[in-house]
């Protein structure tokens, strides 16, 4: 089973330019989640997608960053325009559909994003 | 406000020793809380959950340990192994909140030979 995909792993840009960041998750996972892990800190969760509709953005920091998930399946997430303390690994995570019960969530490799 | 926290940013134990990595937790609707182990330029992996109703749960050299009282819950290894060397996150979960995961700040395990 291939797991979770995400790309780019690394990316490099000056603060105010835009990015963004692609994700695939596990063929059959209906939820699917973007975190921002900043450097010694655990993941933080931005924003949670079931299908294509979103279930929670309440910590996406919404006048810069954004986020779609069109026909339910890959998923784009956008920082517009980035700021130094954007610089952190965006963590893609899927698991089974959510219906009352905690499913165990798989995750991406990551994309580690500097911002100078 | 972190309702999820790991007090030991990291822990030295040699191989053959029990590792025994803790976590605390504020929220008092969390009922479900797993722990995540982490190699540097991969995602987090799950390791082992446990669900409030119990307060042990056991799989191979790893038990996770829940004291619902205190709101705290630690992670067993034993033995542990050179590629035990990780870190690890504890998460934990409420089950109003749509599966979301609020992460511990993590604690690096290294087991020397």
């Amino acid at each position: 089973e291939a797991g979770v995909a995400q790309s780019p792993r690394y990316k490099i840009i000056e603060k105010r330019q835009s990015v963004a960041f692609w994700c695939n998750p596990i063929s059959g996972h209906a939820t699917l989640y973007w975190y921002q892990q900043i450097l010694g800190q655990g993941p933080k969760l931005l924003i949670q997608f079931q299908n294509n509709g979103v279930v929670d953005d309440s910590q996406l920091p919404k006048d810069r960053f954004s986020a779609e998930r069109l026909k339910g399946v890959d998923s784009t997430l956008k920082i517009q325009p980035a700021k130094l303390e954007d610089s952190a690994v965006y963590l893609c995570a899927s698991s089974l559909e959510f219906s009352g019960a905690t499913y165990e969530q798989y995750f991406g490799p990551g994309t580690r994003l500097t911002v100078t | 406000d972190q309702q999820v926290k790991q007090n030991s940013p990291s822990l030295s134990v040699q191989e053959g020793r029990i590792s025994i990595l803790n976590c605390d937790y504020t929220n008092s609707m969390f009922d479900y809380f797993l722990w995540y182990k982490k190699y540097p330029a991969e995602g987090p992996t799950f390791l082992i959950s446990i669900s409030s109703i119990k307060d042990k749960n056991e799989d191979g050299r790893f038990t996770v340990f829940l004291n619902k009282s205190a709101k705290h819950l630690s992670l067993h290894i034993v033995p542990s192994q050179p590629g035990d060397s990780a870190v690890y996150f504890c998460a934990a979960n409420g089950n109003n909140a749509g599966n979301m995961l609020t992460f511990g700040g993590g604690t690096r395990l290294m087991v020397k030979p």
